[in-house]
Formats: structure tokens, C-alpha cells, sequence
């Protein structure tokens, strides 16, 4: 699972396989942000769930959120090549959103 | 909607010369961020601000870091001096709003000080 000191985690799985990301955070937040960042581009948004939301889905992603042990994941059903990319959580904190330090997710042909 | 631009997408300096750093944040957003991403810390958070003023800075180095919004249009991050370990990619965000969630990046600006 990704954040804090955490080294970036890598993840390599094949095409149509299911996989599962996990994220943990340190101080309360009301929102828990997924990100995807491809090879040489900003990231960008791809599901929020916020602290009364259980379980958020978006098309073939799912995120959940238990903040009772403060911690998220994102699913990818059937994964394909093109969700191949770096995928961070983020919590918001005050006046900024925190990153996670992330995961390298490689899906195989 | 081109999106958040940043200019320019690569920039060399040597060391102890100064960096600026362009972003166009999306038409009609009020809020622009500022990070800086390296493999080592990751996605770290600089400054943001919100209708043009600066809302938080606690993430910009104490020196030789700045950053100002003279107008909605753009914003500019500064780096006097520049050291090596400056190296990194500078990633702008804005959002509607000035919300600090929903934000869209811009693809960077990699600077690189030898």
C-alpha cells in the first residue's frame, strides 16, 4: 500500500486480470482523491469518494473507504494496457491535497 | 479548452542561475496550485492560491523560492539560484472555483540544473 515514507510500489499483472490498490492515510480527511498519471503528463482525476461513501464506482473502477482504519482502495476490473500508469491516492488537508507516494501499475498484453 | 499549460516543457540551467516557470491555468478556475514531483519525495505540495492570492505557501522553500498571480491568466514560480537539487518536474493545477479537490494538472515544466 502507498503513502508516507513509503518507497513508490510497483505492480505488474496481465491483460484482463483484476487488481487492487491500497492506500492508507495519517489525519482525518472528507474526501479521499485516486489519480492516474500517464508517462510525461500531469495527473488527472479519476474517482473521489468521500467520507460518507462506503464505496464509489466508475465504470470499470472502484474505489472504497473505511475511515475507521483511514485507509482506501481503488479496484480496476479486467484491466487493460492502456491502465497501464502511476496511480495516487490523496486526502485533502486544510488547503492542500496530499499525495500519496503511489503505484506503478504495468498491465501486460 | 487546451487545458492548464505550462511553459516550457523542458528548461536546462546551470547551477547558481535563475529558473521561471510559466502556467495558464483553465479559463474561468480561480484556483492555481504549484508541486514539485521527484522520484525520491514524490508529489510534493508548494503553494496555492485562490482569486489570485496566495491562500498557502507552506510547501515553497523558505529561499530562493517564490511565487506570484498578477493576473487570472497566469501564474509564475521563480527559483533564484538554482542548485541541483532543484531538479524535478513542476507541476501547475487549477480548479473551479477554488476548490482544492477536481484539480487539473498541466503536463509540467522538467527542469533540470547541472
Amino acid at each position: 500500500s502507498q503513502w508516507g515514507e513509503e518507497n513508490l510500489q510497483a505492480l505488474s499483472i496481465q491483460e484482463g486480470e483484476d487488481v487492487t490498490m491500497n492506500c492508507s492515510y495519517k489525519t482525518y480527511t472528507t474526501v479521499v482523491h485516486w489519480y492516474r498519471q500517464d508517462s510525461g503528463r500531469g495527473p488527472a482525476l479519476i474517482i473521489l469518494i468521500r467520507s460518507n461513501e462506503r464505496e464509489k464506482r466508475s465504470g470499470r473502477l472502484r474505489a472504497t473507504l473505511d475511515t475507521s482504519s483511514q485507509s482506501s482502495s481503488l479496484s480496476i476490473t479486467a484491466a487493460q494496457c492502456e491502465d497501464t500508469a502511476v496511480y495516487f491516492c490523496a486526502t485533502d488537508n486544510t488547503n492542500k491535497v496530499v499525495f500519496g507516494t503511489g503505484t506503478r501499475l504495468q498491465v501486460l498484453p | 479548452n487546451a487545458g492548464v499549460i505550462q511553459t516550457p516543457r523542458h528548461k536546462v540551467t546551470g547551477k547558481g542561475q535563475e529558473a521561471t516557470l510559466w502556467c495558464e491555468p483553465i479559463s474561468g478556475h480561480s484556483a492555481v496550485f504549484w508541486y514539485r514531483q521527484t522520484i525520491v519525495q514524490g508529489l510534493e505540495f508548494l503553494t496555492y492560491f485562490r482569486n489570485q492570492a496566495p491562500i498557502d505557501d507552506s510547501g515553497m522553500p523558505k529561499e530562493r523560492f517564490s511565487a506570484q498571480m498578477p493576473n487570472q491568466s497566469h501564474s509564475t514560480l521563480k527559483i533564484q539560484s538554482t542548485q541541483p537539487q532543484d531538479s524535478a518536474v513542476y507541476l501547475c493545477a487549477s480548479s473551479f472555483g477554488g476548490a482544492i479537490w477536481e484539480q487539473y494538472f498541466g503536463p509540467g515544466t522538467r527542469l533540470t540544473v547541472l
